[in-house]
């Protein structure tokens, strides 16, 4: 069985700084990983997601993540937010089915 | 990337009634369809796990009685609440796969948000 973590349930962060945004798994197969953002009442779009190839993966809107498998971590990070980054982050996991993290929710101060 | 469209987006019934909620693949053939649970500031919850022309399987405390769900067309599924109560209340999202079981491209409905008075 997979099964994510999301360390942070709340990030708080001013304009332009940099984000990490924590997530790890468990799993004892090989796995896809993801992450997702989520706007208030709305569905799921997905950043970014590893499937094989180079650790390092570059999504939409300026994020990146780092596969460490050592680690069994897919951290979420970014360089520079901007208040239209506001919104609640997923971390997703696939084997069977896809599981999800809890969320962190980034809210960017001006 | 693919579309897949929810309708309804929003929907408010009486306690006892039924609610049908669609979920449509606009531009791709989703041989496998999965339905989520979200509840207010939580994550998804997989309820269900539907192929095309099979019948779906449930998660564990899903109760498939009160959660219908039909896959009838590789383009469509529909998730039926039957006899909603107000603890139904939650926010639906589907999202369908390309190749059967496949969790590696999933694309997700906009998501229905249903309130049971």
């Amino acid at each position: 069985a997979q099964s994510v973590t999301q360390l942070d349930s709340q990030v708080p962060v001013f304009e332009e700084a940099p984000v990490e945004l924590r997530c790890n798994y468990s799993s004892s197969v090989s796995v896809y990983l993801f992450w997702y953002v989520q706007y208030p009442n709305q569905g799921l779009q997905l950043l970014l997601k590893y499937l094989s190839g180079s650790t390092l993966v570059k999504g939409i809107n300026g994020f990146e993540a780092e596969f460490n498998k050592s680690q069994t971590s897919f951290h979420l990070r970014k360089p520079s937010v901007h208040i239209s980054d506001t919104a609640e982050y997923f971390c997703a996991v696939s084997g069977v089915s896809l599981v999800f993290g809890k969320g962190t929710r980034l809210s960017v101060i001006a | 990337g693919a579309v897949v469209s929810q309708h309804p987006s929003w929907v408010i019934c009486k306690s006892g009634t039924s609610v049908k909620i669609e979920c449509r693949s606009l531009d791709f053939q989703a041989t496998t369809m999965f339905w989520y649970r979200q509840f207010p500031k939580q994550s998804l919850m997989l309820m269900a796990t539907s192929n095309e022309g099979s019948k779906a399987t449930y998660e564990q405390g899903v109760e498939k009685d009160k959660f219908l769900i039909n896959h009838a067309s590789l383009t469509l599924s529909t998730l039926t609440v039957t006899s909603a109560h107000p603890e139904d209340s939650s926010f639906y999202i589907c999202s369908g796969a390309i190749a059967r079981g496949d969790t590696g491209e999933l694309f997700f409905g906009e998501g229905s948000r249903l309130t049971v008075l």
